[in-house]
């Protein structure tokens, strides 16, 4: 099973960028046999799927998130990063990093989380 | 709002059994056997208790069990204890412009 650890700044001003890594061990970036994906949940709220890659660059959005959001993968440091753009309050979440199964969309694997406040 | 539908609650004495449901449509829960649930302790990061309806990960106790009939897919807990207290959310694959979608949660207080 994978290790997932996100990383990022906890603090992102509105209309900014919020920029977080996942940093993956145990398994390889370019594994066939996972998604590499983001969920959120803002305090107090329930769970959002954000998005999710593949090792491949193929990529699957959340269309609530309309073009704000990107996934990128990063096979030479082992890491997967989320970019969202032009945040506001309601981006204001608890981000967790995790492996989506390819198929069933199943997750098994979550990082820790990390929580992420937009606010000036 | 979410996409599948969960009861925001639900309750139980110890040893008893029970049953959260989450409805879907014809586009997610009715015509793909991909649900997924999710059990979350405060502060603590979701856990996969069962996938693709009925499966259990190694691992998970044998208490817990999944099914689905039409748009609905449920979740049993048996032999109901403490430690079982935790908010539960399904997940589904979907055919639409958003693949993957979550319910929107059930507390579930042990008595």
């Amino acid at each position: 099973q994978p290790q997932l650890q996100e990383s990022g700044p906890g603090l992102v001003k509105p209309s900014e960028t919020l920029s977080l890594t996942c940093s993956v061990s145990g398994a390889s970036i370019s594994s066939s046999s996972y998604y590499w994906g983001w969920v959120r949940q803002p305090p107090g709220k329930g769970l959002e799927w954000i998005g999710s890659v593949y090792y491949s660059g193929t990529t699957y959005y959340n269309s609530s998130l309309k073009g704000r959001v990107t996934i990128l993968v990063d096979t030479s440091k082992n890491q997967f990063s989320l970019r969202l753009t032009s945040v506001t309050a309601a981006d204001t979440a608890v981000y967790y990093c995790a492996t989506p199964d390819p198929y069933s969309s199943a997750i098994d694997s979550w990082g820790q989380g990390t929580l992420v406040t937009v606010s000036s | 709002q979410s996409a599948l539908t969960q009861p925001a609650s639900v309750s139980g004495s110890p040893g008893q059994s029970i049953t959260i449901s989450c409805t879907g449509t014809s586009s997610d829960v009715g015509n793909y056997n991909y649900v997924s649930w999710y059990q979350q302790h405060p502060g603590k990061a979701p856990k996969l208790m069962i996938y693709d309806v009925s499966n259990r990960p190694s691992g998970v106790s044998d208490r817990f069990s999944g099914s689905k009939s039409g748009n609905t897919a449920s979740l049993t807990i048996s032999g109901l204890q403490a430690e079982d207290e935790a908010d539960y959310y399904c997940s589904s694959y979907r055919i639409t412009s958003t693949p993957v979608a979550f319910g929107g949660g059930t507390k579930l207080t042990v008595l």
